[in-house]
């Protein structure tokens, strides 16, 4: 069965402090990894897609890289507009046709003034 | 606009009483699929759709029914919905199975008194 642990829950950053969001996973073949952003009342938006261990993919102050076993979301010189729960999800492969995602529960960000 | 649209956006209803939550996207989509979303357990898959007349159950089907008539349709149906079923529910379609990337409607709160 896959798993995706995401860990921490919650994390409570000041502004411009630098940080790490951990995604741990376990899948029988990766074909992909995915991260979210979750704003409150909203649903998930599409942040990157990585495929292969030593994957990073960047955007703004947002960096994800991916290893066999798991995925860190580093975020550079947070502001308070980048809170937000942000999401995790994995999918594998299974005779050649990908499978359902798999979601983590999400971390919880918040950066404040 | 590219967007996936729910309704209702919110919905209190009582045990037992038929209710339907529509889906709809305007990006002529191939996949589309239904998520229950509760606190600390993540996003969970209830059913997925891979075209029309295609429909495949996720991994909390039980008490949950979906039809696929037109490409740009997805509705959610809760025969005789219970209380376990009060939840947050997302619609969301990418452009094929590969979920390069998912697009989500903005969500339906669901309380079932």
């Amino acid at each position: 069965e896959d798993q995706v642990t995401q860990s921490p829950e919650a994390l409570r950053l000041q502004e411009g402090e630098s940080s790490s969001l951990n995604c741990s996973y376990t899948v029988s073949g990766l074909r992909g990894l995915f991260w979210y952003r979750q704003d409150p009342g909203k649903g998930p938006e599409f942040l990157f897609t990585l495929y292969s261990a030593g994957e990073e993919k960047e955007k703004e102050r947002l960096k994800a890289t991916l290893t066999k076993k798991e995925s860190f979301l580093h975020i550079t010189a947070p502001k308070p507009e980048d809170s937000a729960t942000y999401l995790c999800a994995v999918q594998a492969l299974t005779s050649g046709s990908a499978r359902q995602l798999t979601f983590g529960s999400g971390t919880q960000l918040t950066v404040l003034p | 606009e590219a967007q996936v649209t729910q309704n209702p956006r919110y919905l209190i209803t009582v045990t037992g009483k038929k209710l339907t939550v529509t889906c709809s996207q305007n990006m002529n989509h191939e996949y589309m699929s239904w998520y229950r979303q509760d606190p600390g357990l993540g996003l969970r898959q209830i059913y997925y759709s891979m075209n029309v007349e295609v429909t495949d159950k996720g991994d909390v089907p039980e008490g949950y029914k979906v039809s696929r008539k037109e490409k740009r349709n997805f509705p959610l149906i809760l025969e005789s919905p219970s209380p376990n079923q009060t939840s947050l529910y997302f619609c969301a379609s990418s452009r094929d199975n590969r979920h390069e990337k998912l697009f989500f409607g903005s969500g339906t709160q669901l309380s079932v008194l």
